[in-house]
């Protein structure tokens, strides 16, 4: 069965400054879709950026960026000049053909001014 | 602009009692799924629609129960609320395999 792991419950990170969110994935399926979701304190879940399996270019949406690294079953998420705003729990997910999302446990973010 | 809406938005319920969480999407989206969130386990996956008529079943299923007979709803059932079932509850749809979740605001739920 397919698995999503988040190895960091919690992170920190400076204004200004760049962080990494880690997520490892289990499967078998050649085909896929990557996920990073943002939780804030208001509840809502925005997705932040997908990849596609097949794409060996890494996704980025404006200071966000991911690290695909189809091998290894790595996507990371990376967030440059970390604002205020993004504090929040992010949630990586995992979705192929017939298999619905599946999440990691999630990594709070904090930002520290 | 097309959204996707949940009700109640809290809702506190007695042990044993049958409650019914709302979930009302227009974005015209097929598929359609119940998660709930609990601290240490994320989402996990109650149960899900890829059309009219079409109910599955997701990895924490018991107690729960869903309908769709149109498009636009599936609304959650709990059939005899139990403490466990205290959570926050999400439904998300979907356009097709390919794409992400939209999701909903969020319903907490609170069995006592």
């Amino acid at each position: 069965a397919q698995t999503v792991t988040q190895s960091q419950p919690e992170m920190s990170v400076q204004e200004a400054e760049t962080v990494t969110l880690s997520c490892t994935y289990d499967t078998s399926e050649s085909d896929y879709y990557l996920f990073w979701y943002k939780q804030p304190p208001s509840r809502q879940m925005i997705l932040v950026i997908r990849q596609e399996a097949y794409k060996q270019q890494n996704a980025t949406e404006n200071r966000f960026s991911v690290n695909f690294q189809k091998a290894a079953k790595s996507f990371s998420l990376k967030i440059s000049d970390s604002q205020l705003g993004d504090a929040a729990m992010y949630f990586c997910a995992y979705r192929s053909g017939g298999v619905n999302l599946i999440f990691g446990k999630g990594t709070k973010l904090s930002v520290k001014p | 602009d097309a959204e996707i809406t949940q009700s109640p938005r809290h809702k506190i319920t007695e042990t044993g009692r049958q409650v019914t969480l709302a979930c009302h999407q227009t974005w015209n989206h097929n598929n359609m799924f119940w998660y709930r969130q609990d601290l240490g386990h994320g989402l996990r996956l109650i149960h899900y629609s890829y059309g009219v008529q079409d109910t599955n079943k997701g990895e924490v299923s018991d107690g729960y129960s869903v309908s769709r007979s149109n498009t636009e709803d599936l609304p959650l059932t709990l059939e005899s609320a139990a403490s466990s079932q205290t959570s926050v509850y999400f439904c998300a749809s979907s356009p097709g395999f390919l794409y992400g979740y939209t999701f909903g605001s969020g319903t907490r739920l609170t069995v006592v």
